[in-house]
């Protein structure tokens, strides 16, 4: 499967802390995109890093990229209780869909 | 930016009973399109997706059909539901191959 996968599959931090999720993927990619998913609702688009780009920002999200193990890391620094929401990998393997992974359920605890 | 409308919200129907969900796209022309489905806690399985007009791609066989009558407007359907039909159905938009996707609100049908 090329299927991404996150870790950790859950994740419960304090506000204020950072959190950190991981996505791992298997075969060459185009590029790697970070979603963000509140409970029952559409999957909203966070960052897009391509394949030759190793680290990009916006505002509190950072996001890096390493092709050579083939893994990404999402970043999220001083978080708030707004940010509770289950955040996705989805890698472009160059046809004509992205292929998601299974998602970090991340609560912030006030 | 690109706009996903999606209807209804929730959807309960008997088994064997026809299904049909609509999406449609503002903010962008000839768009890839994309249908979902997202059981309760996990990730998403995309179903079918469309690259044009009359253009559709399925990725998994299964009791469900989708169609693409004009350029903004995605269309997924069923004669017969199953039980296993039951989940979170999301339709997708992007400007092109492996650009970000917008999503609508999605459907959360219950076949029961």
């Amino acid at each position: 499967s090329q299927q991404g996968e996150e870790d950790p599959q859950a994740l419960s931090i304090q506000e204020g802390e950072n959190a950190t999720m991981n996505c791992s993927y298997k075969t060459s990619i185009n590029n790697l995109q970070w979603y963000r998913q509140n409970s029952g609702r559409g999957l909203v688009h966070l960052i897009l890093i391509r394949s030759n780009e190793r680290e990009k920002h916006s505002g509190r999200l950072r996001v890096t990229l390493d092709t050579s193990k083939k893994s990404s890391s999402l970043l999220i620094t001083a978080s708030r209780a707004a940010d509770t929401a289950s955040y996705f990998c989805a890698t472009d393997f160059g046809n004509e869909k992205l292929t998601f992974g299974t998602g970090t359920r991340l609560t912030i605890i006030p | 930016s690109q706009t996903i409308h999606q209807w209804p919200a929730t959807l309960v129907q008997p088994v064997g009973s026809p299904l049909s969900l609509e999406c449609t796209v503002e903010g962008t022309s000839n768009p890839n399109l994309y249908w979902y489905r997202q059981a309760a806690g996990r990730g998403l399985q995309l179903l079918f997706y469309s690259v044009g007009i009359g253009q559709i791609s399925s990725e998994v066989p299964q009791n469900l059909s989708a169609s693409r009558p004009q350029d903004r407007q995605f269309i997924l359907s069923s004669k017969k539901l199953l039980l296993s039909d039951s989940g979170f159905y999301l339709c997708a938009s992007s400007a092109d191959r492996g650009e970000k996707l917008f999503f609508g609100s999605g459907t959360q049908l219950s076949v029961l």
